[in-house]
């Protein structure tokens, strides 16, 4: 596709149920990584994927957090027993080249997922 | 660890204003420094990038020099116009991002 795209777009979830979200990255980017923003804050680091490799998951706020992306392309993060701290924007990006340290290494984000857990 | 630490908001200047927005990093090895922006309504894009020490980015006449000796990628523009009002986030090439600072321009 043209972009980064995620999906849903918005996903109200009750407290304790356990929800999953989609990226599609650009076709061909190698890395690809998630972020959770919440309100009036930045983008925070939850985990990084290169091809199928979770090479960086020290962002995962707790174990009810886990991302994967089995075949290097789509990938989905879950959360379980969804928590009402868990409401935020869920940020996905993807890049080109591989490795966190390259040069020119742009990321291009997608428009994000909302979820509001009630 | 890597931690990007950027200046806080609100900023708030009239039109043809100078702009500064103060950017400055930890990190392990070399990373890439990046500037994205958030315009209101939308998702983050990218602004400008340096990949190495004293490349200096620019985009729609921002500015920031990648400053190895200070850590730091201050971001400037001369004269800054309504159109510029969003958040403006500093970043790592690690996918460390700033807090983020809110710029809002009046005519």
């Amino acid at each position: 596709g043209a972009g980064v795209s995620q999906s849903p777009r918005y996903k109200v979830a009750k407290r304790g149920q356990d929800v999953a979200l989609r990226c599609d990255p650009i076709s061909g980017h190698v890395s690809l990584f998630w972020y959770q923003q919440a309100l009036g804050q930045g983008p925070e680091f939850l985990t990084y994927f290169q091809n199928e490799a979770q090479l960086d998951k020290s962002g995962l706020p707790s174990d009810r957090f886990f991302a994967e992306r089995p075949e290097g392309s789509v990938s989905t993060l879950k959360i379980q027993r969804t928590q009402q701290e868990d409401s935020a924007v869920y940020l996905c990006a993807s890049s080109p080249k591989s490795g966190t340290g390259v040069a020119k290494n742009i990321q291009y984000f997608g428009a994000g997922t909302r979820l509001s857990v009630l | 660890g890597n931690s990007v630490t950027q200046m806080e908001g609100p900023v708030t200047l009239s039109e043809e204003a100078f702009l500064t927005i103060n950017c400055t990093y930890t990190a392990t090895g070399y990373p890439s420094l990046f500037w994205y922006v958030q315009y209101p309504g939308e998702g983050l894009q990218l602004l400008l990038k340096a990949t190495k020490a004293d490349d200096k980015g620019s985009n729609k006449g921002f500015e920031a020099t990648y400053r190895k000796e200070t850590t730091s990628f201050h971001l400037e523009k001369g004269s800054v116009q309504v159109s510029d009002s969003a958040v403006y986030f500093c970043a790592l090439s690690t996918g460390r991002f700033g807090k983020g600072t809110r710029l809002s321009v009046i005519a």
